[in-house]
């Protein structure tokens, strides 16, 4: 089994429907972020937690929201979907500071 | 703020030659770690390799190997004797030194490998 599980692969959904990204690890981590990856711009970090009770905003947090409802599950939420939020979706764990992060297999989404 | 460039976007090559990709990166840091993604067409990202930014030995992992150049801001990565399988995207990334908001990956916008038989 995957050390970090992201569901669903894939998503195909219509503007302005809320979607829910769900990311499992069993890594035993404390750290879990999420990144969204577009053509050319790399990975850009949305949100990202340091704990159950510590939730932050990363670089693109405008349209999404997160729940950390264990160490081990954080989920990702997108309110109002629209087009521009088509992209491939990362979740990603790490053991603390400076340790290299390990990635989930990614969600495609594709919002029409 | 913190800022990853990778200035090739796309480098396509013939089995068996050696390909160089290119990674300069911004910090006011003085204590930070690079690190270095793969991403193969089937999507995950697949880590290769960490330095921090007191060590400056370069490293040397098979076919591949990393040159960290504090002087020029530059840890390129070089491939010897590409093989297909090494068709990939590959991500250069920067962590800073821990503060309440530390450890978080900048990404440089990755460059994408095609290695042709």
């Amino acid at each position: 089994d995957a050390d970090v599980t992201q569901t669903p692969r894939n998503r195909i959904t219509k503007t302005g429907k809320r979607i829910m990204l769900e990311c499992s690890q069993t890594k035993g981590h404390d750290r879990m972020y999420w990144y969204r990856q577009d053509p050319g711009l790399g990975l850009r970090l949305i949100y990202y937690s340091f704990d159950v009770k510590d939730i932050n905003k990363g670089e693109i947090s405008d349209g999404y929201s997160v729940s950390r409802q264990a160490q081990a599950k954080f989920s990702l939420s997108l309110e109002s979907a629209i087009p521009n939020q088509t992209a491939l979706y990362f979740c990603a764990t790490s053991d603390g500071y400076n340790q290299p992060q390990h990635f989930g297999d990614g969600t495609r989404l594709s919002i029409l | 703020a913190q800022k990853v460039t990778q200035a090739q976007t796309e480098i396509s090559v013939v089995e068996k030659e050696d390909v160089t990709l290119d990674c300069v990166y911004e910090t006011r840091d003085t204590t930070y770690y690079l690190f270095w993604y793969k991403q193969p067409p089937s999507g995950e990202l697949v880590f290769l390799i960490r330095r921090n930014s007191f060590d400056e030995q370069n490293e040397i992992s098979g076919r591949y190997s990393w040159n960290f150049q504090k002087s020029t801001s530059s840890f390129n990565f070089t491939i010897t004797a590409s093989q297909v399988v090494d068709s990939a995207v590959y991500f250069c990334a920067l962590s800073e030194a821990p503060r309440p908001a530390g450890n978080k990956l900048t990404f440089g916008g990755g460059t994408r490998v095609l290695v042709k038989p």
